[in-house]
């Protein structure tokens, strides 16, 4: 069965220092990956996603994401972190079910500090 | 892009009665959805997956009984909590996606905040 883990609860960065948030993925074949961020009180937002090709991917808010089948893992970085980049982030598999069934991490809290 | 509208966007309801929550694929089909609940700083937990014209599928945990959904066209699928109650309280995401496609996703609905008193 698929899961995803998002190791971090939570993790607090400086404001302008880099970000790294880890996801680690189980699923037999391919996965499809996605990251998304959640606001308090509002719904998600697709940040980026992975279906095939280049393991490197590029997101909007200048987010990106690295495939790394070797390892499993799907970790999201940001060069420069923003205080608007406060947020739930959640890290997701897809797959086939009828319709694009997702399966979500427990998701990681970024609190940014000035 | 693809748009999936949910109705409400918020709802306060006394213990006992029930609420509906509607989901719609506003600009494609969907024969398939899903509905995930996400209490309070929790993440999102898949409830069921919602099928044109055939029952519904629970996940393990789910009450179907409960929790009774209703896909009786290819763009609405809706959500009934019945007998609410204060625990019921939740988040409540529905998602759908092209019925075929090998590169495809979800996309999600804003949400529903449900609230029991």
């Amino acid at each position: 069965a698929q899961s995803v883990t998002q190791p971090d609860i939570h993790i607090t960065v400086s404001e302008g220092a880099s970000l790294e948030l880890r996801c680690n993925y189980s699923y037999g074949a391919t996965p499809y990956l996605f990251w998304y961020v959640q606001s308090p009180g509002q719904g998600l937002q697709l940040l980026l996603k992975y279906f095939s090709g280049d393991t490197l991917v590029q997101g909007i808010k200048g987010f990106e994401a690295e495939f790394k089948r070797s390892q499993s893992s799907f970790n999201l970085r940001k060069p420069s972190v923003h205080w608007s980049d406060a947020a739930e982030y959640f890290c997701a598999v897809g797959a086939r079910a009828g319709g694009f069934k997702t399966i979500f991490g427990a998701g990681t809290r970024l609190f940014v500090k000035a | 892009g693809a748009v999936v509208s949910q109705h409400p966007s918020w709802v306060i309801c006394k213990s006992g009665t029930s609420v509906k929550i509607e989901c719609r694929s506003l600009d494609f089909q969907a024969t398939t959805m899903f509905w995930y609940r996400q209490f309070p700083k929790q993440s999102l937990m898949l409830m069921a997956t919602s099928n044109e014209g055939s029952k519904a599928t629970y996940e393990q945990g789910v009450e179907k009984d409960k929790f009774l959904i209703n896909h009786a066209s290819l763009t609405l699928s809706t959500l009934t909590v019945t007998s609410a109650h204060p625990e019921d309280s939740s988040f409540y995401i529905c998602s759908a996606s092209f019925p075929t496609g090998a590169n495809t996703e979800a996309f999600f609905g804003q949400g529903t905040r449900l609230t029991v008193v």
